[in-house]
């Protein structure tokens, strides 16, 4: 079956290193997102994909940076992180156009100290 | 660009009652709207999708949302709550540029 998959499901770091949360589908879709959620604000988006080598700033972009260099895989990389930065980020994917839905992966617990 | 917005962030009823959750969008064009399930320290979960073929549209677990154009609503129910129901509810469209914006959640709690 396809899947999204996410890793690591759980990561602590530091205030001031380089994180970089992966992400993996296997759907073949173009469209691929990266979400954060914290309490009260929901799902935020932080960038998204429509195809290789193509990205895009969502509305909660500074920094964060993604990279698409080929279908599979956005990973998302935290520049040097924040404590602000202190949250649980889904990845997600979709095919093109109309009504089709996003699929999700489970989600990676950061945590900076 | 299209939203949501979700009414009430925590909804609490009793098991065997009515489930209503609200979603209002906002659009001048018909929408892609969608209602996602989220289940302790999970990733979401469709549970049903709004088609345009119908304004009554049924999802998984007994769910069902009905789209009302005039209101610009799309909430969400179920006829009788189960235990199993409690977790956080998303409402979310689909831009004309393939973009997702979700609301901002409302957590269902199932009273015993």
């Amino acid at each position: 079956d396809a899947e999204i998959t996410q890793s690591p499901r759980h990561k602590i770091t530091e205030t001031g290193r380089q994180v970089t949360l992966a992400c993996h589908q296997t759907w073949n879709h173009n469209n691929m997102f990266w979400y954060r959620q914290d309490l009260g604000h929901g799902l935020r988006l932080i960038h998204y994909s429509y195809g290789v080598q193509d990205t895009n700033k969502g509305e909660v972009s500074d920094g964060y940076s993604v990279s698409r260099s080929n279908t599979e895989d956005l990973p998302l990389t935290l520049e040097s992180a924040a404590s602000s930065q202190t949250s649980v980020y889904f990845c997600a994917s979709s095919a093109r156009g109309g009504n089709t839905e996003a699929f999700f992966g489970q989600g990676t617990r950061l945590t900076v100290v | 660009a299209q939203s949501v917005t979700q009414l009430g962030s925590h909804v609490s009823v009793s098991e065997g009652a009515l489930v209503l959750l609200r979603c209002n969008y906002s659009s001048s064009v018909p929408p892609y709207l969608f209602w996602y399930v989220q289940y302790p320290n999970q990733g979401l979960q469709l549970l049903l999708k709004y088609t345009s073929a119908a304004t009554l549209v049924k999802g998984i677990n007994g769910f069902e949302a009905e789209f009302k154009k005039s209101e610009t609503s799309f909430h969400l129910t179920k006829p009788s709550a189960h235990m199993s129901d409690a977790a956080e509810y998303f409402c979310a469209v689909r831009n004309r540029d393939d973009k997702i914006i979700f609301g901002k959640g409302t957590r269902l709690h199932i009273l015993p």
